[in-house]
C-alpha cells in the first residue's frame, strides 16, 4: 500500500521569505502523480501543484515549485516570497497513474506566515 | 464552471438520525470521490465512482454508510443511523478520466450529537 509522510506538523516563515515543506512517500509503482493541496481556514481544498513521476523536470507554478527526487521518494514544496494568504494547511498527496484513481494524503503541515 | 458543489455546508443531527450529504460534480467529469477528514485519521477515501459505477468502496466504514450515483451530475452519501464518531468534514471531489487532478467541493461539516 502507498503511504505519504509529512514529518513537519507545523512550519512558520517570515513574510516575503522562502519556506520548504517536506514530503516523502512509499510506493512500488513506477508511474504515478504527486500533488500539493492547500487548505486555508475556509476548509476548501485547493490544488497548488502537481508532478508526474515520469517527468524529470520539477513542476513550477508562479511562486510555488517542487523538488522531486524519485529515487529518494521525496517531494518537497518550496514557496518563494511568502505572502499572508499562503497561511494554510498543506497536504501532500499521491495517486497511481493507472488503475485506482484515489488520492492518498499525508497528515499535513500547518504553515504560519509571520508579518 | 461552478466547481464541485456540496450541500449542506453544515449539518448538525442527533445520534440515530439519518443524514444525507449531496454532491454535484463538475460538468463533464466522470470520476467522483467521497473523502472524510478527521483529526484522528486525516483525509481518507470512502468511495469513488467512475462513470457512475462504484470502483473502490473499501474505505466505507460499515453498513451504516451508503453512497449512490444515479447519474453523472449527482451523488449522495447517506449515514443511517448516525453516531457521534461520524462527526467529520466530508468532501466530494471530481476528476476527468485521463487527467490527474481532482477538484474538491467546499465540504460538509457534520456534527452528530
Amino acid at each position: 500500500a502507498q503511504t505519504v509522510t509529512q514529518s513537519q506538523p507545523e512550519m512558520s516563515v517570515q513574510e516575503a521569505e522562502t519556506v520548504t515543506l517536506s514530503c516523502t512517500y512509499d510506493t512500488s509503482e513506477s508511474d504515478y502523480y504527486l500533488f500539493w493541496y492547500k487548505q486555508p481556514p475556509s476548509r476548501q481544498m485547493i490544488l497548488v501543484i502537481r508532478q508526474e513521476a515520469y517527468k524529470q523536470q520539477n513542476a513550477t507554478e508562479n511562486r510555488f515549485s517542487v523538488n522531486f527526487q524519485k529515487a529518494a521518494k521525496s517531494f518537497s514544496l518550496k514557496i518563494s516570497d511568502s505572502q499572508l494568504g499562503d497561511a494554510a494547511m498543506y497536504f501532500c498527496a499521491y495517486r497511481r497513474a493507472f488503475g485506482n484513481e484515489k488520492l492518498t494524503f499525508g497528515t499535513g503541515t500547518r504553515l504560519t506566515i509571520i508579518p | 464552471d461552478a466547481g464541485v458543489i456540496q450541500s449542506p455546508r453544515h449539518e448538525v443531527t442527533e445520534m440515530g438520525q439519518e443524514v444525507t450529504l449531496r454532491c454535484k460534480p463538475i460538468s463533464g467529469h466522470n470520476s467522483l470521490f467521497w473523502y472524510r477528514q478527521t483529526m484522528m485519521r486525516g483525509l481518507e477515501l470512502l468511495i469513488y465512482f467512475n462513470n457512475n459505477v462504484p470502483i473502490d468502496d473499501s474505505g466505507m466504514p460499515e453498513d451504516r454508510f451508503s453512497a449512490k450515483m444515479p447519474n453523472a451530475s449527482f451523488s449522495t452519501l447517506k449515514i443511517q443511523p448516525s453516531e457521534p464518531r461520524d462527526s467529520a468534514v466530508y468532501f466530494c471531489a471530481s476528476s476527468l478520466r485521463g487527467r490527474a487532478e481532482a477538484f474538491f467541493g467546499q465540504g460538509t461539516r457534520l456534527t452528530v450529537v
